[in-house]
């Protein structure tokens, strides 16, 4: 079993659509947890952090369950620019290195 | 926000010899740095983890003697690709974290190698 899993995808979405993407994670004494966004050939980029309270930027909004160990990303009103591979990212606490699951790539047509 | 510097960018080198690749952290102090591969369409793999002023610490099935780390400064961390070969060929990314602004970690942007 991965260490931290997502559906690949990819997502085809139109634009205005409401996407959301799972996340599960084996370790259950991770800390921290992230969000990134990876454009095709580029690095990834965190896009936020996500708490046991469950946080919102914007359009963006995650959630965290420790109990199931499972993250969530919530996208509201894709934009085409939303289009990328998003990665669900997970700090296991040792040596403070992140793990990452496989991505889930999001396609918004207009 | 952090900036973490990455070079080159993208190199093309023949089988047999050997790269370096520079991450720098501009802003701010990093004594731990990690080295990630990515494969096209895989996500990122930790290769290593680099310590200021110590030895690196590798991943299981990364040989070390072939993925050679050094971390001589709080602000420089170097990966040299020895004998690379056409399966070295990849994206590698380094990464260091802030300790001043948060969790987040900030990536360089990535060097493309390939090996012909």
């Amino acid at each position: 079993r991965k260490e931290v899993e997502q559906d690949p995808g990819p997502f085809n979405v139109p634009e205005g659509a409401t996407v959301a993407f799972n996340c599960t994670y084996s370790n259950s004494a991770s800390q921290s947890f992230f969000w990134y966004r990876q454009d095709c050939r580029k690095e990834p980029k965190l896009l936020m952090s996500v708490y046991s309270s469950g946080n919102e930027d914007g359009r963006f909004t995650a959630q965290l369950n420790r109990a199931s160990q499972y993250i969530s990303l919530l996208i509201r009103d894709s934009k085409l620019s939303d289009s990328a591979t998003y990665l669900c990212v997970v700090n296991m606490g040792a040596g403070n290195m992140l793990t990452f699951g496989g991505g889930t790539r999001l396609m918004v047509k207009p | 926000g952090a900036v973490v510097s990455q070079h080159p960018s993208w190199v093309i080198c023949k089988s047999g010899t050997s790269v370096k690749i520079e991450c720098r952290s501009l802003d701010f102090q990093a004594t731990t740095m990690f080295w990630y591969r990515q494969f096209p369409k895989q996500s990122l793999m930790l290769m290593a983890t680099s310590n200021e002023g110590s030895k690196a610490t590798y991943e299981q099935g990364v040989e070390k003697d072939k993925f050679l780390i050094n971390h001589a400064s709080l602000t420089l961390s170097t990966l040299t690709v020895t004998s690379a070969h056409p399966e070295d060929s990849s994206f590698y990314i380094c990464s260091a974290r802030d300790g001043r602004s948060g969790e987040g970690y900030t990536f360089g942007s990535g060097t493309r190698l390939t090996v012909v």
